[in-house]
C-alpha cells in the first residue's frame, strides 16, 4: 500500500499568511494526487486533481504542485473561511490512502 | 446539482451486519464509479471500496481492512449504491460517506460526497 505522510499535523496561521501543507508518497504516484477540504461536521470538498488543476468552483489562492512522491497544497491570502483540515489523496494504485490530514488552525 | 443521500447508518453489535444505501441524483449514476470512503471519529479518512461500472462488470476493489467482510453494490436502475457489512468490528466506528468518482481525464476521480451516515459498533 501506498502510504501519504502528511505535514504538519497543525498548522496556526493569520488572516493574509501564505501556508503551505505538504504530502509525502511512500513510492512515486506520478502526480495522481487530489486535496481535500474539510470543515467540522461536514464531508471533503473537492480543491485539487492532478496534483494542480484547481476544481470548478475553487478560489485561486488555492493551488497545489509536486511530482514524484513530494507534493505541496499552498494557500495565499488566508482567509477566515481556509480554517479547516485539508487531506491528500493518492489515486495511484489500489488500495485508495489519504494523508493524515492538516488542521489550519488561527 | 449533485446530490448524495446516505441511510442505514445505526448502533449494531460486534460481529452484527448492517447495510447502508446511497440514493443518488444529478448526474448519471450509471457512468461514475462508486466508492464509499469512512471517518473515524476524529480520526482521518479511509478508503473502504469502489465498484465500477457495467462496462467494467462491475468489478470491485477494496482495503485489505475490510476484503471479505464488506459488499459494495449498485442497481443503476435505481440511481443506488449499497455497502453490506458483515461481521462488524469496533473499529468499524464511523461516519461512512458515499461518493462518486466520474472519469476526470483518464481516471475517475473522487469528487462528490454525500452527508454521511454513522455507523457504531458496539456492545
Amino acid at each position: 500500500d501506498i502510504q501519504m505522510t502528511q505535514s504538519p499535523s497543525t498548522l496556526s496561521a493569520s488572516v493574509g499568511d501564505r501556508v503551505t501543507i505538504t504530502c509525502r508518497a511512500s513510492q512515486t504516484i506520478t502526480n495522481m494526487l487530489s486535496w481535500f477540504q474539510q470543515k467540522p461536521g461536514k464531508a471533503p470538498n473537492l480543491l485539487i486533481y492532478a496534483a494542480s488543476t484547481l476544481e470548478s468552483g475553487v478560489p485561486s489562492r488555492f493551488s497545489g504542485s509536486g511530482s514524484g512522491t513530494e507534493y505541496t497544497l499552498t494557500i495565499n491570502d488566508l482567509q477566515p473561511d481556509d480554517f479547516a483540515t485539508y487531506f491528500c489523496q493518492q489515486y495511484n494504485n489500489y488500495p485508495l490512502t489519504f494523508g493524515g490530514g492538516t488542521k489550519v488552525e488561527i | 446539482e449533485v446530490q448524495l443521500v446516505e441511510s442505514g447508518g445505526s448502533l449494531v453489535q460486534p460481529g452484527g451486519s448492517l447495510r447502508l444505501s446511497c440514493a443518488v441524483s444529478g448526474f448519471t449514476f450509471s457512468d461514475h464509479f462508486m466508492d464509499w470512503v469512512r471517518q473515524a471519529p476524529g480520526k482521518g479518512l479511509e478508503w473502504v471500496g469502489r465498484i465500477r461500472i457495467k462496462r467494467n462488470k462491475y468489478s470491485t476493489e477494496y482495503p485489505a481492512s475490510v476484503k471479505g467482510r464488506f459488499t459494495i453494490s449498485r442497481d443503476d436502475s435505481k440511481d443506488s449504491l449499497y455497502l453490506q457489512m458483515n461481521n462488524l468490528k469496533i473499529e468499524d466506528t464511523a461516519v461512512y460517506y458515499c461518493v462518486s468518482s466520474p472519469l476526470t481525464g483518464s481516471h475517475y476521480l473522487i469528487r462528490h460526497w454525500g452527508q454521511g451516515t454513522l455507523v457504531t459498533v458496539s456492545s
